[in-house]
């Protein structure tokens, strides 16, 4: 089945170590979208990449990075994790430009920083 | 700008009752509605959606019409399941955006007791 598939599902590091989550899909979607959702909120919106063309959120810390090698992965590099980046990670595709505007989930990665 | 309104929870209901989650939603011009629900420990997952006015969406018993006169969305399921517990949250895009950014609602958790 044609999915958004995370990698890992949890995920542990320590304060300020770097850490890099993964997400890849076989739905061949040209937009690819990173979030953060802490304790059931809304998932808020950290960036995206519109086929190569990266969009940061005016409001998404320096701290967060991200890169896309070609159009089945993205990663989400996080420079220098505070306790206050512990939160779940959600990897999402879409492919807007068809008239369809859902997007796609997959599992998440939680991460914990201790 | 965009926004989603949706009711607070959590909801708490027995099996086999009728469940209704209030969405309401201020945009400009005609935006795509979706209902997302999101089990524990998981990512997201589309429910349902619904493009234009008066369109309802109906997944797994549940069902949403679009109500542009009332800018609502409503959720409703005529006979919840143990199984249903779970974090919905209402959103939308708007159909001008290239890239399908998602405005999402608050969430709002049911809980559904035997």
């Amino acid at each position: 089945d044609a999915m958004v598939i995370q990698n890992p599902r949890y995920q542990v590091t320590q304060f300020g170590k770097p850490v890099t989550l993964s997400c890849s899909q076989t739905l061949n979607h040209n937009v690819m979208y990173w979030y953060q959702q802490k304790s059931s909120q809304a998932p808020k919106l950290l960036f995206h990449y519109y086929d190569k063309d990266f969009n940061n959120e005016a409001d998404t810390p320096d701290n967060f990075q991200s890169r896309r090698p070609n159009t089945s992965f993205c990663f989400l590099d996080i420079r220098s994790p505070g306790l206050g980046d512990a939160a779940m990670y959600l990897c999402a595709t879409s492919t807007p430009g068809t008239g369809s505007y859902e997007q796609y989930f997959g599992p998440g990665t939680r991460l914990t920083v201790t | 700008g965009d926004s989603v309104t949706q009711m607070e929870g959590p909801v708490t209901l027995s099996e086999e009752a009728f469940l209704t989650i209030n969405c309401t939603y201020t945009a400009t011009g005609y935006p795509s509605l979706f209902w997302y629900v999101q089990y524990p420990g998981e990512g997201l997952q589309l429910l349902l959606k619904a493009t234009k006015a008066d369109d309802k969406g109906s997944n797994k018993g549940f069902e949403a019409t679009y109500r542009k006169e009332t800018t609502s969305f409503h959720l409703e399921k005529g006979s919840v399941q143990v199984s249903d517990s779970a974090v919905y949250f209402c959103a939308l895009t708007r159909t001008t955006d290239s890239w399908g950014k998602l405005q999402f609602g608050a969430g709002t958790q049911v809980v559904v007791t035997p």
